[in-house]
C-alpha cells in the first residue's frame, strides 16, 4: 500500500451541486496530480499541482479546479456537477513532477 | 499527441502458467518513462514496474518483466508463475519528460486479467 490517502471513499450528489475531494500526500512527495476514471476507460489526467501551484492540465473546463496546501496535500473541486462527472477520481503524488506517481484508493463519485 | 493502445480487452491464464500483456504506444519524444499498473476489484492503482526509455535493458521486477522495443514503440509486460491475486486490470501509461504533457499519465484501456486455478 501507498501513504496516499483520500476522502471521502464514495460520495453522492445531484446535478448542479458542488463537490470536494481530498488527497493526502506520501511522505516526501512535493507534486500531486488527479486523473478521473470513467467506467471501463483508463484514469484521464484533470491537472497537476507543483509546490502549490497548478503545473499542467489536462482536457478540463474551468469548473475543475484544485488546491495544493503547504503540507503538500490537495483538493481537487467541481462545481455545478454533471451527470458525466460520475466516475472514481484519483489522486497520485510523486516526489517531483516527472517522478514515479503513487495512487491513492479513489473517491467514487455518483452524480444523480 | 501521444496515445496508448492495449489491444486486447480480456485474458485468462491457469495459476503458475506465463501470460503476456501487450502495449503499444506512439510518441515523438525520445525521452520518455513507461509504466504497468494493477488495479484489482479494490481499485487501488498499483506500480507493476517502470521503464526508462534510455535504458536498453528490459526492467524486472521479481516475476513481472518487460519486453521495451523502442522502434517499435511496443511494451510488453510478462507476468510468469501466475498467481490467483494477479487478478486485476493492468494498465499500460506512458510519461513525456520534457514535452508539453510533462509530468501526466497517459493510459491505455487496459486488459482485464483473470488468473484462473
Amino acid at each position: 500500500e501507498t501513504g496516499v490517502t483520500q476522502s471521502p471513499t464514495h460520495l453522492i450528489k445531484t446535478r448542479g451541486q458542488q463537490v470536494t475531494l481530498r488527497c493526502s500526500s506520501q511522505s516526501g512527495h512535493n507534486t500531486v496530480s488527479w486523473y478521473q476514471q470513467a467506467l471501463g476507460q483508463g484514469p484521464q489526467f484533470i491537472f497537476q499541482y507543483y509546490r502549490e501551484e497548478e503545473n499542467g492540465r489536462g482536457n478540463f473546463p474551468p469548473r475543475f479546479s484544485g488546491l495544493q496546501f503547504p503540507n503538500y496535500s490537495s483538493e481537487l473541486n467541481v462545481n455545478a456537477l454533471e451527470l458525466d462527472d460520475s466516475a472514481l477520481y484519483l489522486c497520485a503524488t510523486m516526489d517531483h513532477p516527472q517522478g514515479t506517481q503513487y495512487f491513492g484508493p479513489g473517491t467514487r463519485l455518483l452524480v444523480l | 499527441a501521444q496515445t496508448v493502445t492495449q489491444s486486447q480487452p480480456e485474458m485468462s491464464v491457469q495459476e503458475a502458467e506465463t501470460v503476456t500483456l501487450s502495449c503499444t504506444y506512439d510518441t515523438s519524444e525520445s525521452n520518455y518513462y513507461l509504466f504497468w499498473y494493477k488495479q484489482p476489484p479494490s481499485r487501488q492503482m498499483i506500480l507493476v514496474i517502470r521503464q526508462e526509455a534510455y535504458k536498453q535493458q528490459n526492467a524486472t521486477e521479481n516475476r513481472f518483466s518487460v519486453n521495451f522495443q523502442k522502434a517499435a514503440k511496443s511494451f510488453s509486460l510478462k507476468i510468469s508463475d501466475s498467481q490467483l491475486g494477479d487478478t486485476a486490470m493492468y494498465f499500460c501509461a506512458f510519461m513525456d519528460l520534457y514535452g508539453g504533457s510533462q509530468g501526466n499519465l497517459i493510459f491505455g484501456k487496459g486488459t482485464k486479467l483473470s488468473v484462473k486455478p
